[in-house]
C-alpha cells in the first residue's frame, strides 16, 4: 500500500527560475494539502485542494504561488521565479475524507527540499 | 500569542523513563489535535490524534485532551532511543477540519 509519493525529491533552481513540486496521494486518498517547512520553524499550511478545486488557499503568498490538482495525475505545487527566501523543505499530506465534526488523518509524503541559488 | 505553542526543548529523559510533552492553543474552536513525530531531515509521521477531553491510549503512547484549558499532551512510557526526534503538536481550526495549524515543536532526547 504506496504512501503519498512526492518529486522530485531535491530540486534546485538558480532565482528567477520556475520550481515544480508532484504530489501523488495515498490509494483512496482525495484530498491534498501542501505545507512548507522553512529551516528551523514549524509547518506552515498553504492550501488544501480536492480533485480539481482548490477547496483554501489561504496559506498560499498571494504572487508567484499556484497549485493545482487535476481530474488525472499528481497535484502540482509550482513556484514561479523563484527566490532565496523559497528554499525550504515543501511537503504534501494527504486524507480520506474530511468531516467537520469528526477526526480525520493527514498523511505526509517523504518532501520536496528546494534549494534556491 | 502564538497558535499553538510548544517548548522547543530540548526535553531529555533517560531511557525507560516517561517522557510528558505539552501543547497548549489559542483557538477554542478547535476540533481535533494530533500529534507527529519528525526525525531530522524526514517528513512528519502521525502518531496520535484525539478529539474528546480526557485520554487516549495507544501502545506506549497516550494523547491527553482538556479543552477547557485548551491543552493537549502526549506521554511516552519507556523511552527508548529510537523515541529521540522532535514532536509536533497539530490542531485543526474553528469550522475547519482541513487545515493543521502546527507548533514549532519539541526536541526529545532519550539518553542510555
Amino acid at each position: 500500500n504506496a504512501g503519498v509519493m512526492q518529486n522530485p525529491r531535491h530540486l534546485v533552481r538558480r532565482r528567477g527560475q520556475e520550481a515544480r513540486l508532484r504530489c501523488s496521494p495515498m490509494k483512496g486518498h482525495s484530498h491534498v494539502y501542501w505545507y512548507r517547512q522553512l529551516p528551523e520553524e514549524g509547518l506552515k499550511f498553504m492550501v488544501y485542494l480536492q480533485k480539481e478545486n482548490i477547496i483554501d488557499e489561504s496559506g498560499m503568498p498571494k504572487e508567484r504561488f499556484s497549485a493545482e490538482f487535476p481530474k488525472e495525475g499528481p497535484s502540482i505545487l509550482r513556484i514561479q521565479q523563484v527566490v532565496r527566501g523559497d528554499s525550504a523543505a515543501y511537503f504534501c499530506a494527504s486524507s480520506p475524507r474530511v468531516a467537520l465534526a469528526s477526526p480525520y488523518e493527514q498523511y505526509f509524503g517523504p518532501g520536496t527540499r528546494l534549494t534556491v541559488t | 500569542q502564538k497558535e499553538v505553542e510548544q517548548n522547543s526543548g530540548p526535553l531529555s529523559v533517560p531511557e525507560g523513563a516517561i517522557a510528558s510533552l505539552n501543547c497548549t492553543y489559542s483557538d477554542r474552536g478547535s476540533q481535533s489535535f494530533f500529534w507527529y513525530r519528525q526525525y531530522s531531515g524526514k517528513s512528519p509521521e502521525l502518531i496520535m490524534f484525539i478529539y474528546s477531553n480526557g485520554d487516549k491510549e495507544d501502545g506506549r503512547f497516550t494523547a491527553q485532551l482538556n479543552k477547557a484549558s485548551q491543552y493537549v499532551s502526549l506521554l511516552i512510557r519507556d523511552s527508548q532511543p529510537s523515541d529521540s526526534a522532535t514532536y509536533l503538536c497539530a490542531v485543526t481550526g474553528t469550522g475547519t477540519a482541513s487545515k493543521l495549524t502546527f507548533g514549532t515543536g519539541t526536541r526529545l532526547q532519550v539518553t542510555l
